[in-house]
C-alpha cells in the first residue's frame, strides 16, 4: 500500500526566511508525487509533481521539491517565503488505480 | 466557466436527512473523482469515474453513500439517513483519460449535519 507521511502539522516562518515542507512516502512501486496547495475558501491547486526523470522537480510561485529515493523523501521548499504563501500543504502520492492519497497537511504561517 | 465546479456551496441538513452533492467536471475530462475532506486533515478518496461507470469505489465508507454520473459528464454524490460524522468538505475533481494526468480540483461542498 502507497501512503505519505507530512511532519509537522504547522509550520511558521518569517517573510523571506526558507520554507521546508517535509514529506515521507511509502511505496511498493515507483512514486508519482505530488504537493497541492489549499488557500482558504478555495479548491486544491497543484503546485508541482514528480513522475520520471529529474529528481528536482520546479513548480510554481517559487517552489520546488527533490525526489530523494534514498531517503523516501519529497520536501518541498521556497528560498524566500513571501506573505501570499500562507495556506495549508499536502504531500501526496498516485495509486496505480488513479487515486490520490493525500497526507494530513501542514499549514504554513508567514510572520511579517 | 473553465474549472471544476459544485453546488451547492455549503449545505445544511439535519440528522437523518437525505443529501445531494453536485459535481461539473471539466469539459472533456473523462475522469472524475470524489474526495472527502473532515476538518483538520488531507482528502481521502472515496469513489473514481471513468465515463459513466464507478471504475473505483473503494472509499466509499458504507452503503449510505452512492454516486452516479449517468451521462459521462455531471455526477452525484448521494447520501442516505446522514449522521452528524458525515460533516465535511465534499471535493470533485476531474482529469484528462490516462493514467496521472492532472486532476484539477472544484471548491468543495462544505456539508453538515446537525
Amino acid at each position: 500500500a502507497q501512503s505519505v507521511t507530512q511532519l509537522g502539522s504547522h509550520v511558521s516562518v518569517s517573510e523571506g526566511a526558507l520554507v521546508l515542507l517535509r514529506c515521507n512516502y511509502s511505496s511498493s512501486v515507483p512514486p508519482y508525487l505530488f504537493w497541492y496547495v489549499q488557500y482558504p475558501n478555495q479548491g486544491l491547486q497543484l503546485l508541482l509533481k514528480y513522475t520520471t526523470g529529474a529528481t528536482l522537480v520546479k513548480g510554481i510561485n517559487g517552489f520546488e521539491a527533490e525526489f530523494k529515493k534514498s531517503e523516501t523523501s519529497f520536501h518541498l521548499t521556497k528560498p524566500s517565503a513571501h506573505m501570499s504563501d500562507a495556506a495549508e500543504y499536502f504531500c501526496a502520492v498516485i495509486t496505480s488505480a488513479s487515486k490520490i492519497i493525500f497526507g494530513s497537511g501542514t499549514r504554513l504561517s508567514i510572520r511579517p | 466557466g473553465a474549472g471544476v465546479s459544485q453546488t451547492p456551496s455549503n449545505k445544511v441538513t439535519e440528522k437523518g436527512k437525505y443529501v445531494e452533492l453536485r459535481c461539473d467536471p471539466i469539459s472533456g475530462h473523462t475522469a472524475l473523482y470524489w474526495y472527502r475532506q473532515s476538518l483538520g486533515q488531507g482528502p481521502e478518496f472515496l469513489i473514481y469515474f471513468q465515463g459513466t461507470g464507478a471504475a473505483d469505489d473503494s472509499g466509499l465508507p458504507n452503503d449510505r453513500f452512492f454516486a452516479v454520473r449517468p451521462e459521462g459528464s455531471v455526477s452525484t454524490l448521494k447520501i442516505q439517513r446522514t449522521e452528524r460524522g458525515d460533516s465535511a468538505v465534499y471535493l470533485c475533481a476531474s482529469s484528462a483519460e490516462g493514467f496521472n494526468n492532472e486532476q484539477f480540483f472544484g471548491p468543495g461542498t462544505r456539508l453538515t449535519v446537525l
